[in-house]
Formats: C-alpha cells, sequence, structure tokens
C-alpha cells in the first residue's frame, strides 16, 4: 500500500512558470524525499527534509514540510521544459525506519 | 560505474516460467531495497536488505517473490511461477548507512505474456 498522495496528479504549465506539487501521508514519519522520473526511468533523488525541519532549498526547489498537518510541498521555479518528468514523495514510517512509501505521483508537463 | 545497475534491463517470459533479475549497488553502499512499480503508480516497496541481511519484506509480497544479498554487495530477486500481474519494473535502490538518500537504478522491465 502506499501512504503518499500527490496532488494534482498532473500539471501542466508554461516554461518560465512555477510548479507547485503537495503531497500527504497518514503516519508519523522521520524524513520525506522528493523524487523526479523521467518517462520509462529510473528515479533521482531531488531532495531530502527531515521531520524535525520545515523548509529546505536546492537550487531551483524548495521544499516544506508541515507536520501537524502531515503534507509537504514541492515548488520548482523557473521552469524549464527539461523539468518534465514525474514527481513522487516518498516517506519512512517512524516505527519501521527502512520502509519507503511512495505516493501516485504528479505528471509535470512544461510547455516550452 | 558510480551508479546503481540492474541487469537485464527488459525481460519477456511466459507465464509459469521462473525469472531472476539482478542488482549492483553503489560499492560502499550497505542498503539495498527492491521496488516493484507498475503504469501510473509509485514504486511499491518489496524488501530491504541491510548488508546481506534481509531485514524487511513486504506483507503483501507473495511467496513466489524471494530475494538474496549473499555477500552484502549485488543482489539477486526471483520470481517462481510468474503471473501475467508480475509484469512491471522492478527497480533497485541502495544506500548508505549515514544517509536516507536512495539511488535508483534504471530498473528492469518484465512482461509475463
Amino acid at each position: 500500500s502506499q501512504q503518499g498522495e500527490e496532488d494534482p496528479q498532473a500539471l501542466s504549465i508554461q516554461e518560465g512558470e512555477n510548479a507547485t506539487m503537495n503531497c500527504s501521508y497518514k503516519t508519523s514519519i522521520n524524513n520525506l524525499q522528493w523524487y523526479r522520473q523521467n518517462s520509462g526511468r529510473g528515479l533521482v533523488h531531488l531532495i531530502l527534509i527531515r521531520s524535525n525541519e520545515r523548509e529546505k532549498h536546492s537550487g531551483r526547489l524548495r521544499v516544506t514540510l508541515d507536520t501537524s498537518k502531515k503534507s509537504s510541498s514541492l515548488l520548482i521555479t523557473a521552469s524549464r521544459a527539461a523539468d518534465t518528468a514525474s514527481y513522487f514523495c516518498a516517506t519512512d514510517e517512524s516505527n519501521t525506519g527502512n520502509q519507503f512509501y511512495f505516493g501516485t505521483g504528479t505528471s509535470l508537463t512544461v510547455i516550452p | 560505474d558510480t551508479g546503481v545497475s540492474q541487469d537485464p534491463r527488459h525481460k519477456i517470459t511466459k507465464r509459469g516460467q521462473n525469472v531472476t533479475f539482478r542488482c549492483d549497488p553503489i560499492s560502499e553502499h550497505n542498503r539495498l531495497y527492491w521496488y516493484r512499480q507498475t503504469l501510473g503508480q509509485g514504486p511499491e516497496f518489496l524488501t530491504y536488505f541491510q548488508n546481506e541481511a534481509q531485514l524487511e519484506k513486504s506483507r503483501l509480497l507473495s511467496d513466489r517473490f524471494s530475494a538474496e544479498r549473499p555477500k552484502g554487495s549485488f543482489s539477486t530477486l526471483e520470481i517462481q511461477r510468474t503471473e501475467q500481474g508480475d509484469s512491471a519494473m522492478y527497480l533497485c535502490a541502495s544506500s548508505s548507512y549515514y544517509t536516507d538518500t536512495q539511488y535508483f537504478g534504471p530498473g528492469t522491465r518484465l512482461t509475463v505474456l
């Protein structure tokens, strides 16, 4: 079963615009990670945020975490056509630690 | 090679046959994970190794699935008596003891006819 759910399921924007994706999860976690997957390829790690952190930045990526609402958001600023991909959040439950649960993903299309 | 590799990249088999996939993690990584991903879904956790020990296995995983990591380096995932529902992408990931970041391989796409 999957713990996380991303919202929206699909997002289409123009190049240069910002893209925001949300992730909700069900149980207490140690950390939350965001991954990108290009069609038919493996997953690429983007950023990890720990349960005691509220915000993290990496280049054009900004991730927030609200443990009280069990939710996270990923913001991609100044999007590029190369950002077109599916984005997944992954969480590990605090009481297991080694089982990672992925959401169903947000499919992002950036139109040149 | 600094990445996770998987072999084969594609496998087509007939229902009822056994298949085995191999994963070579990043050399210094002691943690290894197997996932299954179907179209339009996120990866689903199958099993986890720390060194050669299989520490966790999904409760949803059929007994037809078995995984090994005999020397704490590469791992194999075997599916016995394959069914059409086993058709999926099988992903392997590894991480080190000091970080939770998982690095994924390109996956093995299994098609069961």
